[in-house]
């Protein structure tokens, strides 16, 4: 299986930040690479696929970037409304596999 | 728009069964796979399979053979996941969520609400 490893595993930030969190593979998965956005309480929701295309509606200070192994999720200027745990998940292989989430607080 | 609207929250003892139901509206139902995601109190997600709702083949990942199983009622548009023998680390939110493909799993594209299972004595 791949394994997705992400990092932090939390973090706390102020308004306004950027925001920068990082997914690493254990093998090429391409560009087959997605990140999800799951807020306390709720169903996580699709926020980027295939690496750096924003889902509809997402603001536009959200972006994805990377290849290979290596991606990145970053949050341009960190609103309080982007408080939530975020996932990486790869689809190069079944089964699919999630990181283990990183989630952002507001200091 | 797409919905997938869950069934509401159950609590078993160890031992006995629950089925879990997603109503899929707003979308043709046969033309897309369904997920299943299980999430454990405080932890991440975890995959647990699909099911191509055209063919009804399902497809476990490892951990969730023998006591899950995936069907479709595509008469309602809804699919289903059964667990069996319950056991106290089966505690978790099961999400069923639509794909954006049918005959793989690739993209995540829709969320249900999630259903609480809870196991206790």
């Amino acid at each position: 299986d791949i394994q997705m490893t992400q990092s932090p595993s939390s973090l706390s930030a102020s308004v306004g930040d950027r925001v920068t969190i990082t997914c690493r593979a254990t093998q090429d998965i391409r560009d087959n690479l997605n990140w999800y956005q799951q807020k306390p309480g709720r169903a996580p929701k699709l926020l980027i696929y295939d690496v750096s295309n924003l889902d509809t509606g997402v603001p536009s200070r959200f972006s994805g970037s990377g290849s290979g192994t290596d991606f990145t999720v970053t949050i341009s200027s960190l609103q309080p409304e982007d408080i939530a745990t975020y996932y990486c998940q790869q689809y190069e292989n079944l089964p699919l596999t999630f990181g283990g989430g990183t989630k952002v607080e507001m200091k | 728009q797409v919905q997938l609207v869950q069934s509401g929250s159950e609590l078993r003892k160890p031992g006995a069964s629950v089925k879990v139901s997603c109503r899929a509206s707003g979308y043709s139902f046969s033309s897309y796979s369904m997920n299943w995601v299980r999430q454990a109190p405080g932890q991440g997600l975890e995959w647990m399979g699909w099911i191509n709702t055209k063919t009804g083949n399902p497809t476990y990942a490892q951990g969730f053979t023998g006591r899950f199983v995936f069907s479709l009622d595509t008469s309602v548009s809804t699919a289903y996941l059964e667990i069996s023998s319950l056991k106290a680390e089966d505690t978790a939110i099961y999400y069923c969520a639509r794909d954006s493909a049918l005959s793989k799993v690739t993209i995540i594209e829709y969320w249900g609400q999630g259903t609480l299972v809870t196991v206790s004595s």
